[in-house]
């Protein structure tokens, strides 16, 4: 069964910490993993990675895809309250995304 | 920069009552748009695909004769809920890929659907 697990489900820091948010999945013909931030409304779209080993990379938030070991994982560092979301990881496969449950952060002043 | 809309922002209407959201891309067209439905403190489910000039892809589970999509043109596609129940109030979020190499996702800013 196609699924994405993301974790941790929460995580509280504190300004100026670096935060890594994990994303495992497994789907059947793999296209692309997709990252997203999702503070009181609709999502925001961050990363897509499609290639294994590339780091993207947008102002202090960074991504890479590992496609041998299923997993992403999206970093942020020096960490801004405004950075308190919840940061959604989707998968996308033949005819379908797949999303995670969300990892819940939330950066303390 | 590429942007989508969604209209209308906000929906409360009577059970049995149809409902129609609107979703455009304003600067570029997506012959592809992407529906998605979001249950308080869940994550984001999509629900189908809009394809522009042809007939959307359903995800399983969602049922095609209760969420009518339409797609007629590059810069619009809608979603019909028909005869709306309770269970149907969610957040309805439609999205679109700009550019042909899908460089970035854009999202509607939301319908939020409440069936009385």
């Amino acid at each position: 069964e196609d699924k994405v697990v993301q974790s941790p489900l929460s995580l509280v820091v504190h300004e100026g910490d670096t935060v890594t948010l994990n994303c495992s999945y497994e789907v059947t013909n793999f296209r692309s993993l997709l990252w997203y931030k999702q503070e009181k409304k609709a999502p925001t779209f961050l990363f897509m990675l499609t290639s294994s080993g590339i780091e993207k990379k947008s102002g202090r938030l960074s991504s890479i895809l590992d496609k041998k070991e299923l997993f992403s994982i999206l970093n942020i560092t020096a960490t801004q309250t405004g950075d308190s979301a919840v940061y959604l990881c989707a998968v996308e496969g033949t005819y379908k995304y797949i999303f995670g449950t969300g990892t819940r952060l939330k950066v303390l002043a | 920069g590429a942007v989508v809309s969604q209209h209308p922002s906000w929906v409360i209407c009577k059970s049995g009552t149809s409902v129609k959201i609107e979703c455009r891309s304003l600067d570029f067209q997506a012959t592809t748009m992407f529906w998605y439905r979001q249950f308080p403190k869940q994550s984001l489910m999509l629900m189908a695909t809009s394809n522009e000039g042809s007939k959307a892809t359903y995800e399983q589970g969602v049922e095609k004769d209760k969420f009518l999509i339409n797609h007629a043109s590059l810069t619009l596609s809608t979603l019909t809920v028909t005869s709306a129940h309770p269970e149907d109030s969610s957040f309805y979020i439609c999205s679109a890929f700009s550019g042909q190499g899908r460089e970035t996702q854009y999202f509607g800013p939301g319908t939020r659907l409440l069936v009385l």
